[in-house]
């Protein structure tokens, strides 16, 4: 059981470049999130998905694009990265029971934006 | 916005317990309080959660308090290892959506 794989682990890009962050889980979890962590900050929430084909927006949706065609799978997709994306990118899968909604995170994609 | 308030940081003796506080004026009757603890730049990691009864398992206890408008998070023999930053949560009811605040970063030290 791999729990919330994440890749790459570090990636560099151009401004204006895109690319998608992949990630997946082998729990069987309908809830899926994607969060950005900048310097000192907390976890801020991109966009969520309760289960295959349905997402949602979060905090800060803006310049991220998500589907989900299957339980495992959630990719944040970059559209056109800017400096301010510089971040260190979270996934997360979640476990509910009874009202309780327990998260599992990733190791993180620490991306660098020139 | 986070629903919740926690100092931003806190000093602890090796294998002396560590208290962290938490303030949740605003939560509501069937919202839960949710502790995780991030190590380094690692991803967060689940602690322990808590409606209104305290709780306890291997790793923490939680205190809730009557009027469930604060809890505090009991670490009982702290360790170098539990050098992190505490995050408390509380999750609106109605959604999956986790609020994390700037939590508290606990430094143990030897």
């Amino acid at each position: 059981n791999a729990g919330v794989t994440q890749t790459p682990k570090f990636q560099v890009l151009k401004t204006g470049q895109s690319m998608t962050l992949q990630c997946a889980q082998d729990m069987n979890h309908e809830y899926m999130s994607w969060y950005r962590q900048d310097p000192g900050m907390g976890l801020r929430l991109i966009h969520y998905s309760v289960g295959a084909g349905i997402t949602d927006q979060g905090e800060v949706p803006n310049g991220y694009n998500v589907s989900r065609s299957t339980t495992e799978d959630f990719p944040l997709r970059l559209l056109s990265a800017a400096p301010s994306q510089t971040s260190v990118y979270f996934c997360a899968s979640s476990e509910t029971s009874g009202g309780v909604v327990t998260q599992y995170f990733g190791p993180g994609t620490r991306l660098l934006v020139l | 916005d986070a629903k919740t308030t926690q100092p931003p940081s806190m000093d602890c003796a090796e294998g002396r317990a560590a208290n962290l506080p938490c303030n949740h004026s605003t939560i509501s009757g069937n919202e839960y309080v949710y502790w995780y603890r991030q190590i380094h730049s690692q991803g967060p990691q689940y602690i322990i959660h808590g409606l209104k009864n305290n709780e306890t398992n291997e790793m923490a206890s939680l205190i809730i308090t009557e009027d469930r408008k604060s809890s505090t998070l009991i670490l009982p023999h702290a360790t170098l290892r539990d050098t992190a930053v505490y995050y408390c949560i509380v999750r609106p009811s109605g959604t999956y959506k986790y609020i994390f605040g700037t939590g508290t970063r606990l430094k143990v030290l030897a």
